[in-house]
C-alpha cells in the first residue's frame, strides 16, 4: 500500500543526545514536510523540501536539522540544542506544492 | 505570522446531533483543507477547497470555501461515536501556494455521546 512511514512510534531522548526520526514515502510525492504538535496547538512547520537536495527552514527550525538525499526520505534529526523537545512529531508530504499534504502516524518524542 | 482562528475550541454533543465549525484568517486564502485526526495518529484529508463560494461533501461532511477567501466552515450531519477527535481547518495563501506551506488552526475537539 502506498503511503508514509513514521518510525519509530516512540521515541526517548536522554539529555545532550541527539536523535534522528525517520519518515519514508512511496507515493512518488516531490514535497516533504515536518511538523511539531503540541496539545492545544495547531501543526507548527519544522522544515520543508520540494525536491532532492533542498530544504527550508518553516517557523520553528532551531534545534532541528534535516537531510533529503532520496526523494523518498527526509529523516529530521532533534539535536541537544532543542531545550524541549517532547512533542508529537508529523511528518506530511504532497505531489508539488500546491497539493494537499498526507501524513503519517507521527512520532512521539519523550524526554528521560 | 499568519494565524488562523478555529472555533468552536471543543465541543460535546448527542449522538445524532449536526456540527458546524469555522476557521477564520485575517488574510486571503487560495485553498482550504480540512483534517481530522485520531489520538496518536497523523491527520487524514477530509475535503479539500480551491475556490470563493466552493461547496463541497464527503458523506456526512460538508465543507464550504467562504466568499470572502478568509473564512471556511464544515458541517458534519447526524454525528456517530466515530466522528470523536480534532478537526483542523488548514490554509494556503497565493504566496505559499508553490511552497505548499500550510497554515493550522489550533483544532476542534469533538466528542460524541451515544
Amino acid at each position: 500500500d502506498g503511503g508514509i512511514t513514521q518510525s519509530p512510534k516512540y521515541l526517548f531522548r536522554k539529555e545532550g543526545q541527539n536523535v534522528t526520526l525517520s519518515c519514508e514515502q512511496n507515493l512518488n510525492h516531490d514535497a516533504m514536510y515536518w511538523y511539531r504538535q503540541d496539545p492545544g496547538q495547531g501543526l507548527r512547520l519544522i522544515y520543508y523540501s520540494q525536491i532532492v537536495n533542498d530544504f527550508q527552514k518553516g517557523d520553528i527550525a532551531e534545534g532541528y536539522s534535516v537531510s533529503r538525499e532520496k526523494k523518498e526520505s527526509f529523516p529530521l534529526t532533534v539535536t541537544s540544542a532543542q531545550k524541549n523537545p517532547t512533542a508529537f512529531y508529523l511528518c506530511a508530504s504532497s505531489q508539488q506544492g500546491s497539493q494537499p499534504q498526507h501524513f503519517g502516524d507521527g512520532t512521539r518524542l519523550s524526554i528521560l | 505570522g499568519q494565524q488562523l482562528n478555529q472555533s468552536p475550541q471543543s465541543m460535546f454533543i448527542q449522538e445524532g446531533e449536526d456540527v458546524s465549525m469555522n476557521c477564520t484568517s485575517s488574510s486571503i486564502f487560495n485553498t482550504w483543507l480540512w483534517y481530522k485526526q485520531d489520538p496518536g495518529e497523523g491527520p487524514v484529508l477530509l475535503i479539500a477547497l480551491y475556490k470563493a463560494g466552493e461547496l463541497t461533501s464527503n458523506g456526512r461532511l460538508t465543507a464550504q470555501f467562504g466568499i470572502t477567501r478568509k473564512d471556511s466552515f464544515l458541517n458534519i450531519s447526524a454525528s456517530i461515536p466515530s466522528d470523536v477527535g480534532i478537526y483542523f481547518c488548514a490554509g494556503q495563501s497565493i504566496v505559499s501556494s508553490n511552497t505548499g506551506k500550510l497554515i493550522f488552526g489550533q483544532g476542534t475537539t469533538l466528542q460524541v455521546k451515544p
